[in-house]
């Protein structure tokens, strides 16, 4: 199957600085891809949907200025959580989907951060 | 709007004894279905997809599932469990058309196998 990079795979960062997670389709040129957020013991929620060129639709309760999304090219999305607070504390997972092939998404390894 | 609901948060079983994972989806039009695995410390893994055609589906590691679609259900299935398939599963659904292109997850399933 087709392969998405996550990096970095885990970062601890101190309150008040800001992250950014990098998400790579490697052999498939993603026009759309998604953000997730899983909290221990709970199921993936979506965070935002983003699509190559333009802004990306955040999901309800999601603080678009906080988590902020840029989908630059078919390859690469970024998710940068600005300002971080403990509570941010999260493993956060992107997927990207083929646009040949419409329906299926291939997820990152995921992202877990922790802010101090 | 759509949803996923999986009813075993927590299933603890022996090796060789037969699983089945209950999943219902709640959502008018016509969907894709999935299963996802996340053995613990790795990523979401692709188990197997429903799109259209044979409802019985038919996926990686002895695993199956059964689109029903007058029960809005989705069940994963495998006849006889090994320790390794201890991990977290996670059922799926998509909005086949109109453009709605968000994965819904559900809550998942913890499976554990005692050897």
């Amino acid at each position: 199957g087709a392969v998405v990079s996550q990096h970095p795979s885990r970062v601890i960062c101190k309150s008040g600085t800001s992250v950014k997670i990098e998400c790579r389709s490697l052999d498939f040129q993603a026009t759309t891809m998604f953000w997730y957020r899983q909290f221990p013991k709970q199921s993936l929620m979506l965070m935002a949907t983003s699509n190559e060129g333009s802004k990306a639709t955040y999901e309800q309760g999601v603080e678009k200025d906080k988590f902020l999304i840029n989908h630059a090219s078919l390859t690469l999305s970024t998710l940068t959580v600005t300002s971080a607070h403990p509570e941010d504390s999260s493993f956060y997972i992107c997927s990207a989907r083929d646009w040949q092939a419409l329906t299926e998404a291939f997820f990152g390894q995921g992202t877990r951060l922790t802010v101090v | 709007a759509q949803s996923v609901s999986q009813h075993n948060h927590h299933v603890i079983l022996s090796e060789a004894a037969s699983l089945e994972l209950g999943c219902n989806y709640s959502y008018g039009g016509t969907v894709n279905l999935f299963w996802y695995v996340q053995y613990p410390g790795q990523h979401l893994q692709l188990l197997l997809k429903y799109f259209s055609g044979d409802p019985l589906v038919k996926g990686i590691k002895g695993f199956e599932a059964e689109f029903i679609k007058s029960k809005f259900s989705f069940n994963l299935r495998k006849p006889s469990v090994q320790w390794s398939d201890t991990a977290e599963y996670f059922c799926a659904v998509k909005g086949a058309s109109g453009g709605y292109n968000k994965l819904i997850f559900g809550a998942g399933t913890r499976l554990a196998v005692h050897p």
